[in-house]
């Protein structure tokens, strides 16, 4: 069983359209990452997130991209006017408890049509 | 000059060969070090962890050589089940974990 759960599995939008991602921790830990990998290459850091707050963030996330943590549970990745070029999986994960560890969950996969 | 370089592969090899991966990183400032197996259109697991001592799991060794900044990974006895992407990730600090592109394995019986 994953230590983390995301919903949608799959979602398939238009361009332009805002998309919700969701990651829900089967425990309660203060780090949160979310990570892409668009299909064929890596995976890429988009954005942590800790204590309710970012924490990092590369230069892929820009201002159509947004986290949250609405209620203290679930821990959601916005991106409000999608494009083509943000079709990839992508994996919420938190960190382990030995430095620098990663769990992924089993990821969203968002096709913009 | 990339974060994380890996060979691409593909490593096609025999059941029972060893393999070995190696991977390079570009910030010397980095504090931890890890080997993830991805299999296709899974998410990341991780593998082990990676000391500068260098660690040994079962079958998997890994080594560290931080003068060099370079990382691998030995296979030994390789099994039909040890197929898929091999990712090494790099932690640059602050959690932030860099991923290089992965090298597939392909294990043949």
């Amino acid at each position: 069983e994953p230590e983390v759960t995301q919903t949608p599995s799959h979602q398939v939008t238009q361009m332009g359209q805002e998309v919700i991602l969701r990651c829900v921790p089967i425990s309660n830990h203060l780090y949160f990452y979310w990570y892409r990998q668009i299909l064929g290459q890596k995976v890429e850091f988009l954005v942590s997130f800790y204590n309710n707050e970012i924490s990092e963030k590369s230069e892929i996330f820009d201002d159509q991209f947004s986290v949250e943590r609405p209620d203290g549970s679930n821990f959601t990745l916005k991106i409000r006017s999608t494009k083509l070029e943000d079709s990839a999986m992508y994996f919420c994960a938190k960190a382990g408890e030995n430095t620098g560890e990663l769990f992924f969950g089993e990821g969203s996969r968002l096709t913009v049509l | 000059r990339k974060e994380v370089e890996q060979d691409p592969g593909p490593f096609n090899v025999p059941e029972g060969a060893t393999v070995a991966f190696n991977c390079t990183y570009s910030n010397s400032a980095s504090q931890s070090f890890f080997w993830y197996r991805q299999d296709c259109r899974k998410e990341p697991k991780l593998l082990m962890s990676v000391y500068s001592s260098g660690n040994e799991d079962g079958r998997f060794t890994a080594q560290l050589n931080r003068a060099s900044q370079y990382i691998s990974l030995l296979i030994r006895d390789s099994k039909l089940s040890d197929s898929a992407t091999y990712l090494c990730a790099v932690n640059i600090g602050n959690n932030d974990m860099r991923f290089g592109a992965g090298t597939r394995l392909t294990v043949k019986p």
